[in-house]
């Protein structure tokens, strides 16, 4: 069943560091997404992506974040400085498109990155 | 304005029984999924059910099913016959037409199923 990649699976930094979290979607999906989990707390939306451009993005979502699709298959996401409260879980997810009304534009989330910063 | 609301913070069910996890969500769009999404302690987000706001039936997938109450505008997610591998967080999720680039999770449920 095709899955959705991403490397590393845990990263430790110190802060003030930039990180790139790496992620292979599904080929034939067109939307990609970035959302953190900070440890025993809800999943924050961070990003979508499509066409090469950024569809969505919260206000989480600052000017220290970025996303990047620099080839065919990977989809990156950039944290620079990066300061004690980024530590948290980043998913990466993908779905064919991203109507509301189809059970095929469910996302489906990689394993997870988790980064520590210290 | 929360967007979807999970009032369980926990909840335990016995082996072999049949839970409900409850969920309420809030729009104005008359176009919307709703999603769970299963969350193991190995930390992995496992898509479970899925349920369109013109949908007439209510989802059902093996042993999960969505009893979708659209007046009310309530997605309760029911596993029947509980097993111990049920045992996770339960997240409910929500993606409206006008926003359809972002899906919005509700803080989550943690199941228990005891032996």
């Amino acid at each position: 069943e095709p899955e959705v990649t991403q490397t590393p699976s845990h990263q430790v930094t110190q802060m003030g560091q930039e990180v790139i979290l790496r992620c292979v979607p599904i080929s034939n999906h067109l939307y990609f997404y970035w959302y953190r989990q900070i440890l025993g707390q809800k999943v924050e939306f961070l990003v979508s992506f499509y066409n090469n451009e950024i569809s969505e993005k919260s206000e989480i979502f600052d000017d220290q974040f970025s996303v990047e699709r620099p080839d065919g298959s990977n989809f990156t996401l950039k944290i620079r400085s990066t300061k004690l409260e980024d530590s948290a879980m980043y998913f990466c997810a993908s779905s064919p498109d991203k109507g509301t009304n189809s059970g095929a534009n469910v996302l489906t989330f990689g394993a997870g990155s988790r980064l520590t910063v210290l | 304005a929360q967007k979807i609301t999970q009032t369980q913070p926990g909840m335990f069910v016995q082996e072999k029984e049949a839970v409900t996890l409850d969920c309420t969500y809030d729009t104005s769009d008359p176009s919307y999924g709703l999603f769970w999404y299963k969350q193991p302690s190995s930390g992995e987000m496992i898509f479970l059910i899925y349920q369109g706001s013109y949908d007439q039936q209510n989802a059902t997938e093996g042993r999960y099913s969505l009893n979708f109450q659209k007046a009310r505008k309530s997605a309760n997610l029911v596993i029947s016959a509980s097993q111990l591998g049920d045992s996770a967080m339960y997240f409910c999720a929500m993606r409206e037409m006008a926003n359809a680039g972002k899906s919005t999770f509700g803080d989550g449920t943690t199941l228990t199923v005891k032996p």
